[in-house]
């Protein structure tokens, strides 16, 4: 079974405008992370913005929040403003933290944002 | 610029041959994650290190191998190489491999003929 799921391939967004890419996680372990990374067509990784399964507020980083829903296991991260430069593939990525004090990382297979002007 | 720096940039290999991917993190950073991203895999993590010992360990395949050595730079070597190894390969630090933001090196593009 997948343990992250980007259900969407791609998606468009017209410039200026709020745009939410979504992600679902599964897992049994109480304590882990999740991430968003991006990936401009130039081929660099950029780490975006992190949650912890403890955290009580939705992380946010300038424009990137992620819109943390526990109970539904999901893990969407909004860009708000949206921008030329935001065109890039995107990436959630989950980390279980395993009982033998090591983690174990997850990435889903990307959505691929387009931002028109 | 992240500050992570990798080499080579490129590498063209044949099967069957060993490869070494050099990575060398941020200044201060102790942590150093490698991942490989494939056409076939998408993107995957293969092994973490802090301080110079194995973090954390993810689909890296008996083939492969990695160090930390003392001055923090990091080694994967990748060996009997197989086309399916043509991938590209990041390397990331972080200040100390929990939380934190991750800062990734421009990569590896790996070709194996």
């Amino acid at each position: 079974a997948q343990k992250i799921t980007q259900t969407q391939p791609g998606m468009f967004v017209q410039e200026k405008e709020a745009v939410t890419l979504d992600c679902t996680y599964d897992t049994s372990d109480p304590s882990y992370g999740l991430f968003w990374y991006k990936q401009p067509s130039s081929g660099e990784m950029i780490f975006l913005i992190y949650q912890g399964s403890y955290d009580q507020q939705n992380a946010t980083e300038g424009r990137y929040s992620l819109n943390f829903q526990k109970a539904r296991k999901s893990a969407n991260l909004v860009i708000s403003a949206s921008q030329l430069g935001d065109s890039a593939m995107y990436f959630c990525a989950m980390r279980e933290d395993l009982t033998s004090g090591t983690y174990k990382y997850i990435f889903g297979t990307g959505t691929r944002l387009k931002v028109l002007a | 610029d992240s500050g992570v720096t990798q080499t080579p940039k490129h590498l063209i290999t044949a099967t069957g041959q060993r490869v070494t991917l050099r990575c060398s993190p941020r200044s201060g950073d102790l942590s150093v994650y490698w991942y490989q991203q494939s056409l076939d895999q998408g993107l995957q993590f293969l092994i973490q290190y802090y301080n110079g010992e194995e973090r954390a360990k993810g689909n890296i395949l008996e083939r492969f191998s990695a160090q930390q050595f003392p001055d923090l730079h990091s080694e994967l070597n990748l060996s009997s190489l197989e086309l399916g190894d043509s991938a590209l390969y990041f390397c990331a630090s972080s200040v100390t491999g929990d939380v934190e933001t991750q800062y990734f090196g421009p990569g590896t593009r790996l070709l194996v003929l």
